[in-house]
């Protein structure tokens, strides 16, 4: 099946400093890609829509300007935190969509720490 | 406005036993599409099933089973013989997106089986 993958797999950064994450797709196309995120013990909650070529459509309640997402290319999704806090905290998930078979396949995740 | 209720937050049950994962669905729309996701401690989805809201056939896949019920909104979840190996968060969500595109999580079940 297809896969998408995530790295780094998990990132500890201090308080203030940005992270990025990235999303790829690597061995088909991806048009669209999301982003969720999972606090521990706690569900997944969609962040974003990555669309390529074009700006991300946020969340209700997600700061587009802390969290920062560039689909530069057809296989290739970041997401920035930017000056990260404790409470971004969590575990960042990305999906993509191929479109041939119309089908989201989820990357393993990223755990990111703030101390 | 749609919604997933999974009420058993966690269940513990013996190695052999049968279990039943609840979910129950709330959606304005005719044509929508529900999902069952497994995550094991080491964090990746990993996809179940799908199934469209015109489609309430239960399905057998070896010791899985899924109840699809309209009358009730409910997607129910069954193990049979459940394994040290089914333990995880189990997660039942819902798309008006065949690519499960924009994917409303219910807060998942976590799954202990025990030896």
């Amino acid at each position: 099946g297809a896969v998408v993958s995530q790295h780094p797999s998990w990132v500890i950064c201090k308080s203030g400093t940005s992270v990025k994450i990235e999303c790829r797709s690597l061995d088909f196309q991806a048009t669209t890609m999301f982003w969720y995120r999972q606090f521990p013990k706690q569900s997944l909650m969609l962040m974003a829509t990555s669309n390529e070529g074009s700006k991300a459509t946020y969340e209700q309640g997600v700061e587009k300007d802390k969290f920062l997402i560039n689909h530069a290319s057809l296989t290739l999704s970041t997401l920035t935190v930017t000056s990260a806090h404790p409470e971004d905290s969590s575990f960042y998930i990305c999906s993509a969509i191929d479109r041939g078979p119309y089908e989201q396949y989820f990357g393993p995740g990223t755990r990111l720490t703030v101390t | 406005a749609q919604k997933v209720t999974q009420a058993q937050t966690e269940i513990s049950v013996v190695e052999k036993e049968d279990v039943t994962l609840d979910c129950v669905y709330e959606t304005r729309d005719t044509t929508y599409y529900l999902f069952w996701y497994k995550q094991p401690p080491s964090g990746e989805l990993v996809f179940l099933i799908r199934r469209n809201s015109f489609d309430e056939q239960n399905e057998i896949s070896g010791r899985y089973s899924w109840n699809f019920q309209k009358s009730t909104s409910s997607f129910n979840f069954t193990i049979t013989a459940s394994q040290v190996v089914d333990s995880a968060v189990y997660f039942c969500a819902l798309s008006e997106d065949r690519s499960q595109g924009n994917l409303i999580f219910g807060k998942g079940t976590k799954l202990s089986v025990k030896p």
